[in-house]
């Protein structure tokens, strides 16, 4: 049974370019969120998905961030043209349904690097 | 209002003693209190959470106490090891309501080193 997938773990980028993160949630799990931990920082929301929905994105930069989570795939975080303080580990979690007693499972992120 | 304030930054301890982990929150609509544990390299786990409709929460060595009326929470464990070695993040949101449930403030976590 295998937990949440996120990959690459390790992504390097110049200034400008684009990052592509990936994440696929556990089996049975509709609800994807990422999350962003910049180092010696607690984890900070960014955007919660449903299937094809975006449901809550208020912790997303106004610019160059953007996310989705088609029917068919992985839910994709997107960062274009990008700068040195978007270096950070984002984690993804996912849970089986919204509400209560639905706890978090969180990927093991993956560490962008912006040079 | 959304804050959690999470003390001590780092926390040493020897094998066999007790470490606390505390947090304070300012949002009295926070109804779920979870801490999770990180490894190097990994994601959060979830480890132990909580409720306000209880004072107190115990799974095996760890344990959530939870202060509602001075908005406060903390996780102590018990006979601590050097496997419970890693940052421990406080968190809280809102349970009310689907699109809440993942929105988690969590605290700038806790460092825990357990000296054999």
């Amino acid at each position: 049974n295998a937990g949440v997938m996120q990959n690459p773990r390790h992504l390097v980028r110049r200034r400008g370019q684009e990052a592509r993160l990936r994440c696929s949630p556990m089996k049975g799990h509709s609800h994807v969120y990422w999350y962003r931990q910049l180092p010696e920082e607690g984890l900070k929301f960014m955007v919660y998905l449903q299937k094809e929905n975006i449901i809550d994105e208020s912790g997303m930069p106004k610019e160059r961030f953007s996310a989705e989570f088609p029917k068919e795939g992985p839910s994709i975080l997107r960062i274009q043209q990008v700068v040195r303080g978007d270096s950070a580990a984002y984690f993804c979690a996912s849970s089986p349904f919204g509400g209560a007693n639905s706890p978090l499972h969180f990927g093991n992120g993956t560490r962008l690097t912006v040079t | 209002q959304q804050q959690v304030k999470q003390s001590p930054q780092s926390l040493i301890v020897q094998k066999g003693g007790i470490s606390i982990i505390n947090c304070a929150y300012e949002n009295t609509a926070f109804d779920y209190f979870p801490w999770y544990q990180q490894f190097p390299g990994k994601g959060p786990a979830l480890l132990i959470a909580i409720r306000p409709d209880v004072s107190e929460k115990k799974e095996g060595r760890f344990t959530i106490s939870f202060n509602k009326s001075a908005k406060q929470f903390s996780l102590h464990i018990m006979d601590s090891q050097p496997g419970d070695s890693a940052t421990y993040f406080c968190a809280a949101s809102l349970s009310a309501g689907g699109t809440s449930y993942g929105k988690l403030t969590f605290g700038q976590g806790t460092i825990l080193t357990v000296h054999p």
